[in-house]
């Protein structure tokens, strides 16, 4: 069957570290792989997208990584901040413009 | 950037009675919108794709009589819940085609 997981639920780190938070996905192709943020009772806010023949995409503080052979996606904040802290979800094309969303990591950011 | 107006952001309302929820695109004309629900500390699922000016595609599992979605402009599509139960009760997202967009969710309590 199809799955996307991200294996943490919750991911603590210091400010000022890198988190890294990890998607995994079975039984998908997809063309292209997003990440979000979710803040408590809000809706997803895209941060972004990253395709299958792509294997890095970086925003400011943001990195993300994609690899197709692996089925996984790593998505990494770096010098992070409390402002950081929010549900990350990953999210894939299961047909067109289509979304299939992961359960989603709650990362904190402790001062 | 696009932006998608979800209303109302909360409604409270009785067992058996119907509610609207409003998504407009601001400054862009959306084709295509998606409605999405999401229970607590779970992942957005897709309900349905709106597309203007022609029925709604429900995912498999959606009753359609019970979640009417309505697309008749461009800039607006409503999903009405009609006789809510309260297991109806969830966050409902509308997202639309253009720049992976989302609306601010509608939080739907029904005692």
């Amino acid at each position: 069957s199809q799955k996307i997981e991200q294996n943490s639920e919750a991911l603590n780190i210091q400010e000022g570290k890198t988190a890294t938070l990890t998607c995994n996905y079975t039984n998908y192709s997809p063309a292209y792989l997003q990440w979000y943020r979710q803040d408590p009772g809000r809706g997803p806010v895209f941060l972004l997208l990253i395709r299958e023949n792509e294997k890095e995409k970086r925003k400011e503080r943001l990195k993300v990584t994609f690899d197709t052979t692996l089925k996984q996606s790593l998505f990494h904040i770096t010098a992070s901040q409390p402002a950081d802290s929010a549900t990350y979800l990953c999210a894939l094309d299961s047909s067109f413009q289509k979304l299939v969303f992961g359960t989603g990591t709650r990362l904190l950011v402790s001062p | 950037g696009a932006v998608v107006s979800q209303h109302p952001s909360r409604v409270i309302c009785k067992s058996g009675t119907s509610v609207k929820i409003e998504c407009r695109s601001l400054d862009f004309q959306a084709t295509t919108m998606f409605w999405y629900r999401q229970f607590p500390k779970q992942s957005l699922m897709l309900m349905a794709t709106s597309n203007e000016g022609s029925k709604a595609t429900y995912e498999q599992g959606v009753e359609k009589d019970k979640f009417l979605i309505n697309h008749a402009s461009l800039t607006l599509s409503t999903l009405t819940v009609t006789s809510a139960h309260p297991e109806d009760s969830s966050f409902y997202i509308c997202s639309a085609s253009v720049d992976y967009t989302f609306g601010s969710g509608t939080r739907l309590t029904v005692v």
